[in-house]
């Protein structure tokens, strides 16, 4: 079955620098690539969706790469914010129609 | 349009009991997910509906578990005979298939359960 690894151990990084959150994935690569935003007893939110054909993706201070050889997919908060503390989970479809699985998260830590 | 609600937001019960959640789902959204996640985990996909029709069920869910969209609106989540590992959050998520971003799932704030 497929298995999305995320970095088990938080993230902390300094104000400002960038944070590179990593999401690995085995066995045949998704149709897209989500990442959500969760923070502690909320529910998740929706950040960016890159699909397989795609390279990159940008939104704001946020970058995402999707490399299908590598079966790997990188997360970029650039100019980071204490804000921006919270866990990330990425999420793979291999349809549009297909259910959505999640990986554990990588909780991230900004300190000022 | 207030987003997804669910209800209630906690439960205590005790072991053996059953427990019923209730999902309201964005109104045009015509697909509707159920996920529990554990502490430090991500969440764990349980079962989808595309409106009043269960697609897929988990294989790891138990036949204690058992979800219900009746009318393609809301949905029910119901675990019979609580035990102490179904404490978790209970998470439920809507899409709309036929727009927007493809699978963007829009979560509640969750039901969180407590078995004693």
């Amino acid at each position: 079955s497929q298995k999305i690894e995320q970095n088990s151990e938080a993230l902390n990084i300094q104000e400002g620098k960038t944070a590179t959150l990593t999401c690995n994935y085995t066995n045949y690569s998704p149709a897209y690539l989500q990442w959500y935003r969760q923070d502690p007893g909320r529910g998740p939110v929706f950040l960016l969706l890159i699909r397989e054909n795609e390279k990159e993706k940008r939104k704001e201070r946020l970058k995402v790469t999707f490399d299908t050889t590598l079966k790997q997919s990188l997360f970029h908060i650039t100019a980071s914010q204490p804000a921006d503390s919270a866990t990330y989970l990425c999420a793979l479809l291999y349809s549009s129609a297909s259910k959505i699985i999640f990986g554990s998260g990588t909780r991230l830590s900004i300190r000022p | 349009d207030t987003g997804v609600s669910q209800d209630p937001r906690h439960k205590i019960t005790k072991r053996g009991q059953n427990v019923t959640f209730r999902c309201d789902p964005i109104s045009e959204h015509n697909r509707l997910y159920w996920y529990r996640q554990t502490l430090g985990q991500g969440p764990e996909f349980l079962t989808y509906f595309q409106n009043e029709a269960q697609l897929e069920k988990s294989r790891l869910l138990s036949d204690r578990f058992s979800a219900e969209r009746p009318k393609g609106s809301f949905s029910t989540l119901e675990i019979q005979r609580t035990e102490q590992g179904d404490s978790a959050m209970y998470l439920c998520a809507s899409s709309n298939r036929d727009r927007g971003v493809a699978g963007e799932l829009f979560f509640g704030e969750g039901s969180r359960l407590t078995v004693l």
